[in-house]
């Protein structure tokens, strides 16, 4: 398996504009989590999903934020319109159930806004 | 909910001697403790994870211990390479995994040659 795969890998844009990010879980993982890495805030959960349903989304941080997981081999997280404090690397990670073997993350996209 | 908090922030120390990062957490209904190796450029990766029946497991060079009447938890690397090198996270959660991880803020390790 190729992992979970995250693209794009690095992503400018300018304030105002609309972000999508993307990830593919691995086959077989039923749970997807989307979290954001800062220097001062480290790792937090935005959201997660179940069998493509969206269980908790009380991390993200404002309704600019939005994701959706149409199938179970994609999903998206979206930010409209773009701040430049929504700078940050954003992780997909994906589990089996029960979290057996634990979480496998996405090498992350690393979101500028300028 | 559950908070992690994960000691120290950075940690230097000469290969081969041994480095501990500890954390502790809030919840004591958590049953899953993972810790996360990341390296430069790369996403978290999983290198040992203990649940609360066990007090501790070992892999190699790598060992986490579990207290769970103090709430603590700690990583114990030995015998440190230059490789040892990255940011190391530790995390907890209920139910083994499929809720989700609360994660300390990281520890930079640097193991000096």
């Amino acid at each position: 398996d190729a992992g979970v795969i995250q693209s794009p890998r690095h992503e400018v844009t300018e304030m105002g504009q609309e972000v999508t990010l993307r990830c593919k879980p691995i086959s077989g993982h039923d749970y997807l989590f989307w979290y954001r890495q800062t220097m001062m805030r480290g790792l937090e959960l935005l959201i997660y999903f179940n069998n493509n349903v969206p269980i908790d989304d009380s991390g993200m941080p404002e309704d600019r934020f939005s994701a959706k997981m149409p199938n179970a081999s994609f999903s998206t997280l979206k930010i409209q319109p773009s701040e430049p404090r929504d700078s940050a690397v954003y992780f997909c990670a994906s589990s089996l159930p029960a979290g057996v073997g634990g979480y496998t993350f996405g090498s992350g996209t690393r979101l500028t806004v300028v | 909910g559950e908070n992690v908090e994960q000691h120290p922030s950075t940690l230097s120390v000469q290969e081969g001697d041994s480095a501990v990062i500890k954390c502790t957490y809030s919840d004591s209904a958590s049953n899953y403790f993972p810790w996360y190796k990341q390296e430069l450029g790369k996403g978290p990766q999983l290198i040992i994870d203990i649940r609360s029946n066990v007090g501790e497991k070992k892999d190699q060079r790598i060992a986490v211990t579990l207290n769970k009447t103090a709430k603590h938890f700690s990583l114990h690397i030995t015998e440190t390479q230059p490789e040892d090198s990255a940011v190391y996270f530790c995390a907890a959660s209920l139910n083994s995994g499929n809720t989700p991880l609360v994660f300390g803020k990281g520890t930079r390790l640097s193991v000096i040659a």
